[in-house]
């Protein structure tokens, strides 16, 4: 267990919906990862926030947005959702700027 | 643009035979860490490794970091049907992020 906890586990919804994923870092770790992983693509970075402010976005669709909360907790909105949007979404939490500790993830079926 | 290169890409091996999986960069990393993958769950954090030619040991799995830091090894002694799974290589950028960079991946089956 990585400390990371990730909710809902599994998410499946219909083409043209929004849908939230919520992740909750290990405690005192200020910074918080998402990235996204497909079949064809792996492991993808999207989006870094440190401390409730956003450090670093990667290659993230506009309909994608994320922010993380006072408490630290972040949460990652997907909207207008498409079949290719499908995949495996895990948060990630760092104490600083070193180790990443992955969540348990968060899988995701556009039908 | 796959900017590290891990190989080999599966990897099917009898318990007890040594195996190494590599991971290759152009670029420069900060830092270098291991991670192994089962399937539907989250990468589990092997190593970290930071210095160039930094070598570090976790019971029969061996981690060496490249002297220029751009590449790094994975070499397993007496593989057991316990290691099998996804290993991933991920190099995190000097920048004010860290964010990781994954390699491709080397799925491993070690046969009993």
């Amino acid at each position: 267990d990585s400390g990371v906890t990730q909710t809902p586990k599994h998410l499946i919804t219909a083409t043209g919906q929004r849908v939230t994923l919520r992740c909750s870092p290990r405690s005192g770790d200020l910074s918080v990862y998402w990235y996204q992983q497909s079949l064809d693509q792996g492991l993808q970075f999207l989006i870094h926030y440190y401390n409730g402010e956003e450090r670093a976005k990667g290659n993230i669709l506009e309909r994608f947005s994320a922010q993380q909360f006072p408490d630290l907790h972040s949460e990652l909105n997907l909207s207008s959702l498409e079949l290719g949007d499908s995949a495996l979404y895990f948060c990630a939490s760092s104490p600083q700027l070193g180790e990443q500790y992955f969540g348990p993830g968060t899988r995701l079926t556009v039908t | 643009t796959q900017l590290l290169e891990q190989s080999p890409q599966f990897l099917s091996i009898q318990e007890g035979e040594n195996l190494t999986v590599y991971c290759n960069s152009s670029s420069v990393f900060s830092s270098l860490q291991w991670y192994r993958q089962e399937p539907g769950e989250g990468p589990v954090l092997l190593v970290t490794v930071v210095t160039g030619g930094e070598v570090k040991k976790l019971k029969r799995l061996t981690f060496q970091f490249g002297d220029a830091r751009k590449d790094s090894s994975l070499h397993i002694t007496a593989a057991q049907p316990g290691d099998t799974g996804l290993y991933l290589c991920a190099g995190a950028r000097m920048d004010s992020s860290y964010k990781l960079i994954f390699g491709s991946g080397t799925r491993l089956l070690v046969r009993p």
